[in-house]
């Protein structure tokens, strides 16, 4: 499976954006899904969307369509995501995760990363 | 979208108990259904796939259950170290959800 580090929490204003990376190792990078999962303080989880690093191919919730974009930098086993037009709302930990299995997805997250605190406040 | 509906909220059992977490969804989703426990400060941890394959390296007291529409996690013996919030999640299609959880508190 693959080991995922993320990078370190960020403080931004309304409006602005964030970019949140996601280092892989352990594993073959390109053969997993990657998600974006977030929790805002004290409550639950939130799927945000996957990106494919093989292909560079996406898919993001309805809900961030328009404002989310994840990314990936095969050369050194990173994925990003990158939120914009951030309001107070946005305040969440955001994870990175691995689908289960190799090469296909299915949709359900074995790996995760540490979490990246994302605070919006004026 | 899919809604994910668990309950209880909250539950409080002491070690020993049989304990038993309902999810149910606002439609069919056949199996395909997920359960982690989170710890404070911690990333969530995959507990159960496909509503009752355990995870390689999840104790054998906790199993899955149900399909369809409701779903059940039972944890046979309850440990201190169970002590957790328990999330369900499906993902029969690409928007995939999750439960508002259940807080799980040992007596």
């Amino acid at each position: 499976q693959v080991q995922l580090v993320q990078s370190g929490a960020e403080v931004k204003k309304p409006g602005a954006s964030v970019r949140v990376s996601c280092t892989a190792s352990g594993d073959t990078f390109t053969a997993y899904y990657i998600h974006w999962v977030r929790q805002a303080p004290g409550q639950g989880l939130e799927w945000m969307g996957w990106i494919y690093p093989n292909s560079g191919g996406t898919n993001y919730a309805q809900k961030f369509q328009g404002r989310v974009t994840m990314t990936r930098d095969t050369s050194i086993s990173i994925a990003f995501m990158e939120l914009s037009r951030l309001r107070s709302d946005d305040t969440a930990v955001y994870y990175c995760a691995t689908d289960r299995h190799m090469w296909q997805l299915r949709g359900y997250f074995a790996s995760w990363g540490q979490g990246t605190l994302v605070t919006v406040s004026s | 979208d899919i809604q994910m509906t668990q309950s209880p909220s909250t539950l409080s059992a002491s070690v020993g108990d049989r304990v038993t977490i309902t999810c149910r969804a606002s439609q069919t989703i056949s199996s395909w259904l997920a359960w982690y426990q989170q710890k404070p400060g911690r990333a969530p941890k995959l507990l159960i796939y496909q509503a009752s394959t355990l995870e390689s390296g999840v104790p054998s007291r906790f199993s899955g259950s149900g399909s369809g529409t409701e779903f059940t996690l039972t944890i046979s013996s309850l440990q201190p170290d169970d002590s957790a919030t328990y999330y369900c999640q499906q993902y029969i299609r690409y928007s995939y959800s999750f439960g508002q959880g259940t807080k799980l508190e040992i007596k």
